[in-house]
């Protein structure tokens, strides 16, 4: 079975300082990972997504995440963080089923002070 | 190229009474995902239609709930006899018929039940 973790719930960082969001996932067969990012009372937008070419994936926004299959993790970051950052962020995975049936985790919500 | 559309982004309903959901896809897409957002968590799939066709409704509740996509016309989710606990997001995703592992994401229906 596949499922999604994200390591803390809330984050909080300072303005131009490293975004670190942890994401570990678990999958019998090759994943397809996914970042998405919420805006209150939004949708969801697709931040980037790693389908098995170059395991470093870079997004919009100035993210990016590595796909590190020894530690079956896909960690999101950012070097500098923005104000205009601060939201929610899903990790998501699928598998090369033929479809694309999202397995989320539970989400970090960012939070950026001055 | 208009998004996915969903209507209406809210819905307020007593209990016992059915709430019904669209969700238009991007032109182009016969595919088409709802998930649910209940407060403070992750997105959980629900159902997956193509045109005619439920592929995959294994998240979806065994009683009150269903979803079609005709060949003509948004998708609907049906919630019959609506209880407090289906107060939730209600998000629809689409996608294309082949190829691309990405769901583009609607703007999400708020159903509040009273």
């Amino acid at each position: 079975a596949q499922s999604v973790t994200q390591l803390g719930s809330h984050v909080s960082v300072s303005e131009g300082a490293l975004v670190l969001l942890r994401c570990n996932y678990s999958s019998s067969v090759p994943p397809y990972l996914f970042w998405y990012v919420q805006y209150p009372n939004q949708g969801l937008q697709l931040l980037l997504k790693y389908t098995s070419a170059a395991t470093l994936v870079k997004g919009i926004n100035g993210f990016e995440a590595e796909f590190k299959k020894s530690e079956t993790s896909f960690h999101l970051t950012k070097p500098s963080a923005h104000m205009s950052d601060a939201a929610e962020y899903f990790c998501a995975v699928s598998f090369s089923g033929g479809y694309n049936k999202l397995i989320f985790g539970a989400g970090t919500r960012l939070a950026v002070h001055p | 190229n208009a998004g996915v559309m969903q209507n209406p982004r809210h819905l307020v309903r007593r209990r016992g009474q059915e709430a019904r959901l669209r969700c238009s896809p991007m032109k182009g897409h016969s595919h088409v995902y709802w998930y649910r957002q209940l407060p403070e968590e992750g997105l959980k799939f629900m159902v997956y239609l193509q045109k005619e066709n439920i592929i995959d409704e294994s998240g979806m509740p065994k009683e009150r709930f269903s979803a079609e996509f005709p060949k003509e016309g948004p998708s609907i989710l049906r919630i019959q006899q609506v209880v407090r606990g289906d107060s939730a997001a209600y998000f629809c995703a689409s996608s294309p018929p082949t190829g691309e592992y990405e769901a583009f994401f609607g703007q999400g229906t708020r159903l509040t039940v009273v």
